[in-house]
């Protein structure tokens, strides 16, 4: 089992807004990162370094984090957010990185 | 822009080794300060990092791989390698390398598509 834990699986309605959390001891010295993957697709870094943006990301993306918990917020879910979403950090050892389970998100 | 592509056998035999390159386009493998890394994804389940070569030379592994892989990277290529031995099925996965650094450690910004590898006799 990861050292990151994720739900398995979020839904939300389109246009509304939907949090996905990952938890784990590391995370209360190191931020995450957090991944889209669509199905057949390389993951996409959408949140790096607790709440920032890479270039051709929407700002409907955002990240935050408090005590042991990183959390990705969508706000205002469209139907191409539909995807497996992936937490990354640190490990509890600080020495080598470990990703989320892993939350597959839906759009109704 | 850069883009990396993996290539690889896409079957391996049990007990055998894996070799898979990664070739960076658009850019240099020996230019910036990028760790050069290898991830899988075993089919419908997470990822799982597997390791890292620095610019530098160093290199990171998984505990769990760390006495069975090893990561390389060849500047004439303009490639890194990744090795991995003493296959199971356990290992069959597809295999993605990617950049990290280029926002500080820890946010792998670009990925190759993937390579699915199959270890069956």
């Amino acid at each position: 089992s990861s050292e990151l834990t994720q739900d398995p699986a979020v839904s939300v309605a389109l246009g509304q807004t939907v949090r996905i959390t990952c938890q784990g001891d590391s995370l209360r010295s190191y931020y995450a990162s957090w991944y889209q993957q669509k199905p057949g697709q390389a993951p996409v870094l959408v949140i790096y370094a607790k709440n920032n943006r890479p270039s051709g990301i929407p700002d409907r993306f955002s990240g935050s984090s408090s005590g042991n918990t990183a959390s990705l917020t969508i706000s205002g879910a469209q139907a191409e957010d539909e995807a497996d979403y992936y937490c990354h950090s640190r490990d509890n050892s600080g020495n080598y990185w470990v990703f989320g389970g892993g939350t597959k998100l839906t759009v109704l | 822009q850069v883009q990396l592509q993996e290539s690889g056998p896409g079957l391996v035999k049990p007990s055998e080794t894996l070799s898979l390159t990664c070739t960076v386009s658009g850019g240099s493998v020996s230019s910036g300060t990028y760790y050069w890394t290898w991830i899988r994804q075993p089919p419908g389940k997470g990822l799982e990092w597997i390791g890292y070569m620095y610019h530098s030379g160093s290199t990171n592994y998984n505990p769990s791989l760390k006495s069975r892989v090893t990561i390389s990277v060849d500047t004439s290529k303009n490639q890194f390698s990744l090795k991995l031995w003493s296959l199971t099925a356990a290992d069959t996965a597809i295999y993605y390398c990617a950049r990290d650094g280029a926002f500080g450690p820890g946010a792998f910004d670009i990925w190759g598509q993937g390579t699915m590898v199959t270890v069956s006799s």
